[in-house]
């Protein structure tokens, strides 16, 4: 089986500071992980995703991510904060051949002024 | 991209009446779509997954009488929350995958059905 924990249900950041978001994963196979961000009362964007390729993997809005299989961790990271980056963010996870996806609890993201 | 569009994207209804959301994928064609429901300030819960053709696949806990699913074509899908009950009254997505080239399918999302049962 397979699932996902986000460390904080809320994380606040200062315009312009790191944005630093946490996934764990468990998985018994070579795990495929997804950040998606939603925004209120809209549906879910991807973010980036992880597919065995390279560990280190850059998606929009300049967020990257990093996969560690020796920490279980996909930590989502961006370097200086925007207003704009207010919203939800799910980590998920599934393998390769599944279609099912396993979120996480989600993490709320604000930005101060 | 491939695009997902709900319809509608908000429904208010009285309690006991029966309210059906389409889900369509606008530009491929999914063979499999999912269905998804999400609690204020929660994670999406996996309802059920549709499959063209065939019967749906809820999962544990979903009352299937009471969500019916139908994906009677390769671009849509529907689910009946029937009988509607203020507890039903939540924030419904669905998604539906797509290759978008390599070994792995992409889920695409739907902007969402926000249903109020009053």
């Amino acid at each position: 089986a397979q699932s996902v924990t986000q460390l904080g249900s809320h994380v606040s950041v200062s315009e312009g500071a790191l944005v630093l978001l946490r996934c764990n994963y468990s998985s018994s196979v070579p795990p495929y992980l997804f950040w998606y961000v939603q925004y209120p009362n809209q549906g879910l964007q991807l973010l980036l995703k992880y597919t065995s390729a390279a560990t280190l993997v850059k998606g929009i809005n300049g967020f990257e991510a990093e996969f560690k299989k020796s920490e279980t961790s996909f930590h989502l990271t961006k370097p200086s904060a925007h207003m704009s980056d207010a919203a939800e963010y799910f980590c998920a996870v599934t393998k390769q051949g599944a279609q099912k996806l396993v979120f996480g609890q989600g993490t709320r993201l604000t930005i101060n002024p | 991209g491939a695009v997902v569009s709900q319809h509608p994207s908000r429904v208010i209804c009285k309690s006991g009446t029966s309210v059906k959301i389409e889900c369509r994928s606008l530009d491929f064609q999914a063979t499999t779509m999912f269905w998804y429901r999400q609690f204020p300030k929660k994670s999406l819960m996996l309802m059920a997954t549709s499959n063209e053709g065939s019967k749906a696949t809820y999962e544990q806990g979903v009352e299937k009488d009471k969500f019916l699913i139908n994906h009677a074509s390769l671009t849509l899908s529907t689910l009946t929350v029937t009988s509607a009950h203020p507890e039903d009254s939540s924030f419904y997505i669905c998604s539906a995958p797509w290759r978008a080239g390599g070994h792995y399918n992409e889920q695409f999302f739907g902007p969402g059905t926000r249903l109020t049962v009053l």
